[in-house]
């Protein structure tokens, strides 16, 4: 079965640092990954997904992550945090139909 | 552009009562579906409706069930809540079936079982 990790279940940063999210997950073949936001009090709202192509694919609000097939990872980053994205963050990998398996979550505080 | 619509957004539910968890979409999307959110687990799929008249179980079905009662509507129903159905429940759309199409979520509902 297929699973999804995420390194940190907490980070803290201040303002202006540098965040990089950790996810792997755990499947052979071919996959759709997907990072998602949670804002407090709110629902999950997508953030950049990849399918094909450039590894490295950039969404919304300043986020980036980069695929890298050998390491089965999908690691999400942005150069500079603000107070505001303070939020949980979810990886999820599809590999085929209905399947969507998300990560457990890392926790972003973002301290001004 | 409404997207998701939940309803309620809060439930108490004493152990042996049930209750109905409602959802609509207004985006002619094709699949369905309702998670339940659990602190350090994620998201984990109860069920889903790939098309309108379709319903399959995904990982943690026990102690529930659904209705696609049309296209734009998905239902979930706890027959007999217990206090391990405690949790945040979200409904998803997506437009079609295929494994490149994003979910939409739905604001919640925070269910608690006494």
């Amino acid at each position: 079965a297929q699973s999804v990790s995420q390194h940190n279940h907490h980070v803290i940063l201040s303002e202006a640092a540098s965040l990089e999210l950790g996810c792997n997950y755990s499947y052979g073949g071919t996959v759709n990954l997907f990072w998602y936001v949670q804002y407090p009090g709110q629902h999950l709202q997508l953030l950049l997904k990849y399918f094909s192509g450039d590894p490295l694919v950039k969404g919304i609000k300043g986020f980036e992550a980069e695929f890298i097939k050998s390491k089965f990872s999908f690691n999400l980053r942005k150069p500079s945090v603000q107070w505001s994205d303070t939020a949980e963050y979810f990886c999820a990998v599809n590999a085929g139909g209905q399947n969507f398996v998300f990560g457990p979550g890392t926790r972003l505080s973002v301290l001004p | 552009n409404a997207g998701v619509t939940q309803t309620p957004k809060f439930q108490v539910l004493k152990t042996g009562q049930s209750m109905t968890l409602q959802c609509a979409q207004d985006m002619n999307h094709n699949s369905m579906y309702w998670y339940r959110q659990d602190p350090g687990m994620g998201l984990r799929l109860i069920y889903y409706s790939a098309s309108e008249g379709t319903t399959d179980k995904g990982e943690v079905p026990n102690g529930y069930n659904v209705s696609r009662l049309n296209k734009r509507e998905f239902s979930l129903r706890l027959e007999s809540a217990a206090p391990s159905q405690t949790s945040v429940y979200f409904c998803a759309s997506s437009a079609q079936s295929s494994y490149n199409s994003p979910l939409h979520f739905g604001n919640g509902t925070r269910l608690t079982v006494t």
